[in-house]
């Protein structure tokens, strides 16, 4: 089956714009996350969505940062104001509720300059 | 708080050489622990998972033993291949949450 898929694959923005990743997680998969992966670096949390419960925002780095979900599907990461130390690679990766295994997508890599 | 703590790299090796990848977490409660693997080029994927104490979890000749007195969840493969090389990641999973490693960086060289 269909596995998760993101959009775009790569996104090129200037300093100060705002830009939207987009994540489509595989069908029936209630629990969705996302995560950055910088250069070299491990991969950091950044938001939670379970079902129709109040996302996890613990980890989102700053208020520029916000995510939403819809119908308990699609999910958009929006980054606002988009600074250099935004560049990184953002990973979706979605999972069923009971065991929790996550399977991602391919990533959006994100390049500001 | 949760963490995991994975050795750091890069490990270069010869072809067939024996692997050993160190993972070792901190919880409080009882996480279910996981390997993933990402492939140059490729999504993270889930190699192998291990949900209670001393479980095995083994996929692709590569093998993990979940150890609560050691708080450990080492990776290990007999005789790696070329194919191997690529970057591993521990991660563990409490309820509702996931912490991964750093990853490690194995290239297989022939």
């Amino acid at each position: 089956g269909a596995g998760v898929s993101q959009s775009p694959s790569n996104k090129v923005t200037e300093k100060g714009k705002d830009v939207e990743l987009r994540c489509d997680p595989i069908s029936g998969h209630t629990a969705l996350y996302w995560y950055r992966q910088s250069l070299g670096q491990g991969l950091e949390f950044l938001i939670y969505f379970q079902g129709n419960s109040a996302p996890d925002k613990s980890g989102l780095p700053s208020d520029r940062f916000s995510a939403e979900r819809t119908g308990g599907s699609v999910s958009t990461l929006t980054i606002q104001r988009t600074q250099q130390e935004d560049s990184a690679v953002y990973l979706c990766a979605s999972s069923t509720r009971t065991n929790y295994e996550q399977y991602f997508g391919p990533g959006t890599r994100l390049t500001v300059t | 708080g949760d963490s995991v703590t994975q050795m750091e790299g890069p490990v270069t090796l010869s072809e067939e050489a024996f692997l050993t990848i160190n993972c070792t977490y901190t919880a409080t409660g009882y996480p279910s622990l996981f390997w993933y693997v990402q492939y140059p080029g490729e999504g993270l994927q889930l190699l192998l998972k291990a949900t209670k104490a001393d479980d095995k979890g083994s996929n692709k000749g590569f093998e993990a033993t979940y150890r609560k007195e050691t708080t450990s969840f080492h990776l290990e493969k007999g005789s790696v291949q070329v194919s191997d090389s690529a970057v591993y990641f521990c991660a563990l999973t409490p309820v509702d949450q996931f912490y991964f490693g750093t990853g490690t960086s194995l290239t297989v060289i022939p």
